[in-house]
């Protein structure tokens, strides 16, 4: 079974729209942290968001947010107010327990995002 | 911030030949790094698990002898694609996690090495 799954291959939006990014994850651990990470084409990858599976609170940085849902398993990230650097390739990942255990990361099949003007 | 750099950025190579891709923790102590590839429209599967002064942890599949893996030191890791051939073609990318951050801001990544093989 995957850990990550992200349903949607590809999304569009309008400029100045928000957009919602889904994905799901499965993990016995009862101690795991959820990425969002985006790519441009350029290859790099830009750390977005962090969702701990202890915070109580859904995770926010600037026009990202995290709808964290614990008991449905799920960790969709919201971008509000679209801008045309947005477009770009979306990657959900996930690390199993803290500091000290097995902490790689495990990435979902991502999403490409386009914005349009 | 934390700051990985990763060279060579592109490399064209013979098949045959080998390549080798170095990971640099500019800014902090990485004790462990990791190694990705990433074919196109794909996303990125973890090669191995670098360990600063030990043997690299390869995921299953993963051909030790054709990837190897050195972390010499706590700040580079090295992997070096030996008697490449055109299936090797791909985009490798490393990242690393200062020790004291971990939790909050996840994994800072190199910017990727672009490899062919022709």
């Amino acid at each position: 079974a995957q850990k990550i799954t992200q349903t949607q291959p590809g999304m569009f939006v309008q400029e100045k729209e928000a957009v919602t990014l889904d994905c799901t994850y499965d993990t016995s651990d009862p101690s795991y942290g959820l990425f969002w990470y985006k790519q441009p084409s350029s290859g790099e990858m830009i750390f977005l968001i962090y969702q701990g599976s202890y915070d109580q609170q859904n995770a926010t940085e600037g026009r990202y947010s995290l709808n964290f849902q614990k008991a449905r398993k799920s960790a969709n990230l919201v971008i509000s107010a679209s801008q045309l650097g947005d477009s770009a390739m979306y990657f959900c990942a996930m690390r199993e327990g803290w500091t000290g255990s097995n902490y790689k990361l495990t990435f979902g099949k991502g999403t490409l995002l386009t914005v349009n003007p | 911030g934390a700051v990985v750099s990763q060279h060579p950025s592109r490399v064209i190579c013979k098949s045959g030949t080998s390549v080798k891709i170095e990971c640099r923790s500019l800014d902090f102590q990485a004790t462990t790094m990791f190694w990705y590839r990433q074919f196109p429209k794909q996303s990125l599967m973890l090669m191995a698990t670098s360990n600063e002064g030990s043997k690299a942890t390869y995921e299953q599949g993963v051909e030790k002898d054709k990837f190897l893996i050195n972390h010499a030191s706590l700040t580079l890791s090295t992997l070096t694609v030996t008697s490449a051939h055109p299936e090797d073609s791909s985009f490798y990318i490393c990242s690393a996690s200062p020790l004291t951050d971990r939790n909050n801001y996840g994994y800072t990544f190199g910017s990727g090495t672009r490899l062919t093989v022709v």
